[in-house]
Order: structure tokens, then sequence, then C-alpha cells
């Protein structure tokens, strides 16, 4: 069974940290690009970032470009957000995703996501 | 980066067909054709329901189809039915490798 489950969600101050993992099963996690994306409260949702499947490339949402690192262990099957500097507006549901396609061919739409761990930037 | 524009809310009774629109840019939907609909409904994770402007993932029904003209794209959704009721995102890629998604409709059956 495909699943993806987020963990390390929880409550930070503005300015700390937090890294968020991803793992994956039920799937050749390796061979996909994987996708972060987020929804503030009462808000849509908002793409993060992307990284290739291999690891080579990773690339960002501009809100969070420079904060926020995405990477990853095809060893393990696991995902991860670093978020740094963290703002009250950071506070969201961030979602792990599969990436549509595999290996070089993206579609960039994801079809699996984990339920989402819950980050709450509060002082 | 912008969102994508969507109207806030639409709906449509049990039976009957309703579209949803997403507005982009020449620089987003106007050029690609990667154009997704995602399905969220209350406490669950989203759905891909449409990728590639109208290809459907296996299991999602019929009932859903998507369309582009020009630099707006469509969702369809026909026969609703009450358990459609929830909210629609739209998204596209929009170069550089980065996604952009739409503001998000509510559907009301």
């Amino acid at each position: 069974q495909v699943q993806l489950v987020e963990s390390g969600g929880g409550v930070v101050q503005p300015g700390k940290s937090l890294k968020l993992s991803c793992a994956a099963s039920g799937f050749s996690f390796s061979n996909f690009a994987m996708h972060w994306v987020r929804q503030a409260p009462g808000k849509g949702l908002e793409w993060l970032a992307v990284i290739w499947f291999d690891g080579s490339d990773k690339y960002y949402a501009g809100s969070v470009k420079g904060r926020f690192t995405i990477s990853r262990d095809n060893s393990n099957n696991v995902l991860y957000l670093q978020m740094n500097n963290l703002e009250d507006e950071d506070t969201a549901i961030y979602y792990c995703a599969k990436e549509v396609g595999s290996t070089y061919f993206y579609y960039y739409a994801v079809d699996v996501w984990g339920h989402g761990a819950t980050v709450t930037v509060s002082s | 980066q912008s969102t994508l524009t969507q109207v806030p809310s639409a709906s449509g009774s049990p039976g009957q067909s309703v579209t949803i629109s997403c507005t982009g840019t020449r620089s987003d939907v106007g050029i690609y054709n990667y154009v997704s609909w995602y399905q969220h409904l209350p406490g669950k994770p989203p759905k891909l329901i449409i990728y590639d402007v109208n290809k459907r993932p296996s299991g999602v029904p019929s009932r859903f189809s998507g369309s582009k003209s020009g630099n707006t794209a469509s969702l369809t959704v026909s026969e609703l039915q009450a358990e459609d009721e929830g909210d629609y995102y739209c998204s596209s890629y929009s170069g550089n490798s980065v996604v952009i998604f739409g503001g998000g409709t509510r559907l009301t059956v």
C-alpha cells in the first residue's frame, strides 16, 4: 500500500528552526520526485518545493527560498524539509507528496499525499 | 510568483453539471499543459483528480473532466453527487520547476 507519513511537526517560536520528515512506503521511492505543499489555516494550498528523484536538483517557492531546504535519503525512503527562521505566516499543515511521473518524466502533479504535519509558529 | 485565479464558490444540484474555471497567464496555464486539479474534502489530504489538463488518474470517475483554452483551465463535474462537495484547487507548472496553485473553489452540492 502506497503511503506517506509526515512527522516532526509542533509548536515553535518565531525565528527558530524545525525539521519535518516524511516516511515513504509501498512504492519505489528513489524513482520519483517528491514535493512539499502546505495549507495555512483558512487558506488554500501552497506549493513549497520539489526535489528530483535522485536528489540532484531542488526548487522552491519564492516565499520559502533561502529559509527552507528540501532533501531526501533514498536509502531509507525518507523525505525531509528543514525550516529555518520560521515566521508566524509559516503556521500551516505541511504535506509531503509524490510526483505523478517517474524519474525524468514530470507532470508537476502529485498523486499520493501524506496526512500532513501541523506546524505552529507562535511566541 | 502569483497564484492562479479561481472563483471562491460554485454550486449545483445533484445530477447537474458544474464547471470551475482557473485563470492564469501566458507564463503558466497558457503555455504549459501541466495543469492539475485536486479535490480537498474536510479532514482528508487533497486528492488528484485531473493532471496534464485532462488526464484522470486510475479510480477517478469519468464524471470529472478537464480542459484548457488559452490562459484558462476548467474542471467540469457532471452528474453531481453529494459526496462531491468540498474544495477544488487547480495547479499549473510556471517554469523553472515551480508549481503554483489557485486560491481554491468551494463546491456546494
